[in-house]
């Protein structure tokens, strides 16, 4: 596709539930970035993929977050056993390179409110 | 670790005015980047600018332009003949070399006929 592609748009879930949101990134990017944006703050990191190499995974919250990046292109953001202060947008980003040098393009995100 | 500030949460303007919106950064890196971001009602961000720490010179972009003050560790965004479709949340962001971002908690800024 022409942009970065995230689903669900939106997601509702009930406390305790696992959710999964998946972007679909510029085809050719191998640097892929998951963040969360809860409502009226910044950008949260998260997890990082460069190509080949091991994620960075340092910005992950707890163990109950996860992440995939399946042939280099497809990711998918697993939340297990989800709470209320997961609600937020979780926004993915692409870039040609990886960050600084190369200029990241984002997704509209998902939007995700447990309830 | 890296800290930004946007101090300024909401700001307004009237439509063909200047505005400038303020961010402040804390690092002891010497080598970075920083970019402002653009996230209109639609939730897409957009790339509005960027400036590696290394050049001194200013990075412009059309309408937009950044005032960089290393020193200070100061990088505001100055938007000149605002229009009604930079009305958006406006985001100062801070990159390592090795990729690690901190991002402001973000001006909203509304643009008025």
């Amino acid at each position: 596709g022409a942009g970065v592609s995230q689903s669900p748009s939106n997601k509702v879930t009930e406390k305790g539930k696992d959710v999964e949101l998946r972007c679909d990134p510029i085809s050719g990017h191998t640097a892929l970035y998951w963040y969360r944006q809860s409502l009226g703050q910044g950008l949260e990191f998260l997890i990082y993929f460069q190509g080949n190499s091991a994620p960075d995974k340092s910005g992950l919250p707890s163990d109950r977050f996860s992440a995939e990046r399946t042939g280099g292109s497809v990711s998918t953001l697993t939340i297990q056993r989800t709470q209320q202060e997961d609600s937020a947008v979780y926004l993915c980003a692409s870039s040609l390179v990886g960050l600084p040098q190369g200029e990241l393009f984002f997704g509209e995100g998902s939007r995700l409110t447990v309830l | 670790a890296q800290t930004v500030t946007q101090s300024q949460p909401e700001m307004s303007v009237q439509e063909a005015e200047t505005v400038t919106l303020s961010c402040t950064y804390d690092t002891s890196e010497n080598n970075y980047y920083l970019f402002w971001y653009k996230q209109p009602p639609s939730r897409q961000m957009i790339l509005v600018i960027r400036q590696e720490a290394y050049k001194q010179q200013n990075a412009t972009e059309n309408r937009f332009s950044v005032n960089f003050q290393k020193a200070a560790k100061s990088f505001s965004l100055k938007i000149s003949d605002s229009q009604l479709g930079d009305t958006a949340m406006y985001f100062c962001a801070f990159y390592t070399n090795a990729g690690k971002s901190t991002f402001g908690d973000g001006t909203t800024l509304t643009v008025k006929p």
